[in-house]
């Protein structure tokens, strides 16, 4: 089974702090993405990496940065936290071809910036 | 560009009965595919079912299927002799052949009663 694992399931963080969420998959997967998903809104594509050291923007890529130094592991970065960056993140991977596109989610990080 | 629209916040159904939640989607693509994901209390996300657009038959998966109507831009998921654990947020997605970005709708939140 494709595992999708994400650092935090609950994370707190004060206004102004750096903050990372990690996400490794363990299925030699090219392609990995973050993902916001907010009440009404559904998930929105913050970023995504279709290969080590590329990235590319998503839909909502303002206040976010990415980092993917190796193949298993997508890093998300809030260079400087705000209240509206509260939400959940999800991670996800996918082949680049097969499976009918489908992605793998990992759990979720529930991040609350005060 | 694509765009996914839920037009049901929230749907409820009593354990056996069958339930159908709405989809429609735009797309400019001649070729894509659209998927339905359950997410549970855990947040896990799961796929529930996929459809090839140039496939003509509904996909079916157990107790769900869909019902796929091209021209209307149409993708509803039913499900059959609902189940307590069907209760989850779904969200319908699309993604192109051309990209690896899945766009999402708005999410329905499932309550199967007993």
């Amino acid at each position: 089974d494709v595992k999708v694992t994400q650092s935090s399931r609950y994370l707190v963080k004060r206004t102004g702090e750096k903050v990372f969420l990690e996400c490794v998959q363990d299925m030699d997967h090219e392609n990995m993405f973050w993902y916001r998903q907010d009440p009404g809104l559904g998930l929105r594509l913050i970023y995504f990496s279709y290969d080590v050291k590329m990235k590319e923007k998503g839909d909502i890529p303002e206040g976010y940065s990415v980092s993917r130094e190796k193949k298993e592991r997508f890093s998300l970065i809030l260079e400087s936290a705000s209240t509206n960056q509260t939400s959940m993140y999800l991670c996800a991977s996918r082949l680049t071809s097969g499976l009918l596109y489908e992605q793998f989610f990992g759990p979720g990080t529930r991040l609350t910036v005060l | 560009a694509q765009t996914v629209t839920q037009s049901q916040p929230e749907m409820s159904v009593q354990e056996a009965e069958t339930v159908t939640l709405s989809c429609t989607y735009d797309t400019s693509e001649s070729n894509y595919y659209l998927f339905w994901y359950k997410q549970p209390p855990s947040r896990q996300m799961i796929l529930v079912i996929r459809q090839e657009a140039y496939k003509q038959q509904n996909a079916t998966e157990n107790r769900f299927s869909v019902n796929f109507q091209k021209a209307a831009k149409s993708f509803s998921l039913k499900i059959s002799d609902s189940q307590l654990g069907d209760t989850a947020m779904y969200f319908c997605a699309s993604t192109t052949t051309s990209g690896s970005r899945l766009t999402f709708g708005e999410g329905t939140q499932l309550t199967v009663n007993p």
